[in-house]
């Protein structure tokens, strides 16, 4: 089976410009999950969605944002780069429990490899 | 905003002993935890998640949890220059079941010294 897919891999952009990514999620996962890292503020939660609607959504300016499609491919995009905006940003999927129960393993996320957007 | 906070290390510990990491977590209500191991350059990946009070083994890990105190740990036993990484704590930003949507720890770097 094969696994999370992101390209690009790498991205240089400058600054003012926009930039979207790209995330194939395993087959059969319908839940598309966001995440930045950086050195200094770690891994963070951007957004998540399910069934092309965004179920969750972190703290980030509105420069970030994403959709699904409806074969569950999504993407993000940002707007009018800042030189902070330069870091690893990873993709992931899983499956999405039926009704309310706590998160286990069944519904484990995997990540993608990522893209590196570097902003100069 | 819920808040999870690591010791960012590096913690180095010799091989064969038993590596220690804690995470606090903000908000009491938080039900489920996961840790993460994250090699230096790939993606992180799932290795313990726990529910309930008390201790939760897996091979050579446990995770222990205490939401009394709330706090969540985990112990290597036996530590393996292969456990050299980041150990990334994280809870569920809400209560809805998916994993999708975790809110991380900054993450405790961790060295096994041959």
């Amino acid at each position: 089976k094969a696994g999370v897919t992101q390209t690009p891999r790498y991205l240089i952009k400058t600054r003012g410009q926009q930039v979207t990514l790209s995330c194939s999620p395993i087959s059969g996962h319908r839940s598309v999950s966001w995440y930045q890292q950086t050195p200094g503020q770690g891994l963070q939660f951007l957004f998540e969605y399910f069934s092309e609607t965004q179920r969750n959504k972190g703290n980030f300016p509105g420069r970030f944002s994403g959709r699904q499609f409806s074969n569950s491919r999504s993407e993000m995009n940002v707007s009018t780069l800042e030189l902070g905006d330069s870091a690893l940003y990873l993709c992931a999927s899983s499956h999405l429990p039926q009704g309310p129960r706590l998160a286990g393993p069944e519904n484990e996320q995997f990540f993608g490899p990522g893209t590196r957007l570097t902003v100069l | 905003q819920k808040e999870v906070e690591q010791n960012s290390g590096p913690l180095s510990v010799p091989e064969g002993a038993i590596a220690s990491l804690n995470c606090t977590y903000s908000d009491r209500g938080s039900q489920s935890f996961f840790w993460y191991r994250q090699y230096s350059g790939k993606s992180p990946e799932l290795i313990m998640f726990i529910y309930s009070n008390g201790d939760k083994e897996d091979g050579r890990f446990t995770a222990q949890l205490n939401k009394a105190s709330q706090y969540v740990s985990l112990l290597i036993r036996d530590s393996q220059p292969s456990d050299s990484a980041t150990y990334l704590c994280a809870v569920p930003m809400n209560y809805g079941g998916s994993q999708g949507n975790l809110i991380f720890g900054k993450g405790t770097k961790l060295s096994v010294k041959p």
